[in-house]
């Protein structure tokens, strides 16, 4: 199975600040995902990003908010901008090889505003 | 659109008995159904993948069913030891996406 590494682990921020979390798969890989999860909640699906092209975002979420990059087919990065109390969740990144197999996940990020 | 409910939300067992957690989606058009754990403030970790076109799947004391047709998939976790509690989560890929669309999960306590 693929190792998925985030950064940072966990923060805790201000209201107002920026913070950009970044995802580091150990092969290469087409498509990554970013969930969010609130406390409590089950994970939502914040966007898909492939390589070369735009993320393509869910309902709900825009990219004023939560712009992605991936500029290689190992690393990704989000960041949650212009934070607010309600940002505080769990984002986890994740990928799979292909429809057929198992999608993986990082250890997540515990993001804390303040 | 598709919607995934998992029952219980919460169940407190003795260690050594064998326990069914459930799952049931909307939509039956999916491609796959995946069960995964999750440890607290942790991320997930996949147990078990299920093919539209398969009946179950098993990896030690796991085995996990699907009834596509009736929208139904089971966690079935054998001899359970305190070491299983976690909360697990069942998540469907529906046909001609690549996302996951998860319940709520199950928390589960297995009490010594």
């Amino acid at each position: 199975s693929a190792v998925i590494s985030q950064k940072p682990s966990r923060d805790i921020c201000q209201r107002g600040t920026s913070l950009t979390i970044q995802c580091q798969v150990d092969s290469q890989v087409t498509m990554m995902f970013w969930y969010r999860q609130q406390p409590g909640q089950s994970l939502t699906l914040i966007a898909t990003a492939n390589q070369g092209s735009e993320a393509t975002y869910e309902s709900g979420f825009v990219i004023d908010k939560f712009p992605i990059s991936r500029p290689n087919l190992t690393f990704s990065t989000l960041t949650v901008s212009n934070m607010s109390p309600e940002d505080s969740s769990i984002y986890l990144c994740s990928t799979g090889w292909g429809v057929d197999q198992p999608q993986h996940f990082g250890d997540g990020t515990r993001l804390s505003i303040l | 659109k598709q919607e995934v409910t998992q029952i219980p939300a919460a169940l407190s067992v003795p260690e050594g008995e064998n326990l069914v957690l459930n799952c049931s989606f909307t939509d039956s058009a999916i491609y796959n159904l995946q069960w995964f754990r999750q440890d607290p403030g942790k991320g997930l970790t996949s147990l078990l993948l299920i093919q539209s076109s398969q009946r179950e799947q098993t990896s030690g004391r796991l085995n996990a069913s699907l009834d596509k047709s009736s929208g139904r998939s089971t966690l079935y976790i054998a001899a359970s030891q305190p070491g299983d509690s976690a909360t697990y989560l069942c998540a469907v890929r529906t046909q001609g996406a690549q996302k996951l669309v998860f319940g709520q999960g199950t928390r589960l306590t297995i009490n010594p």
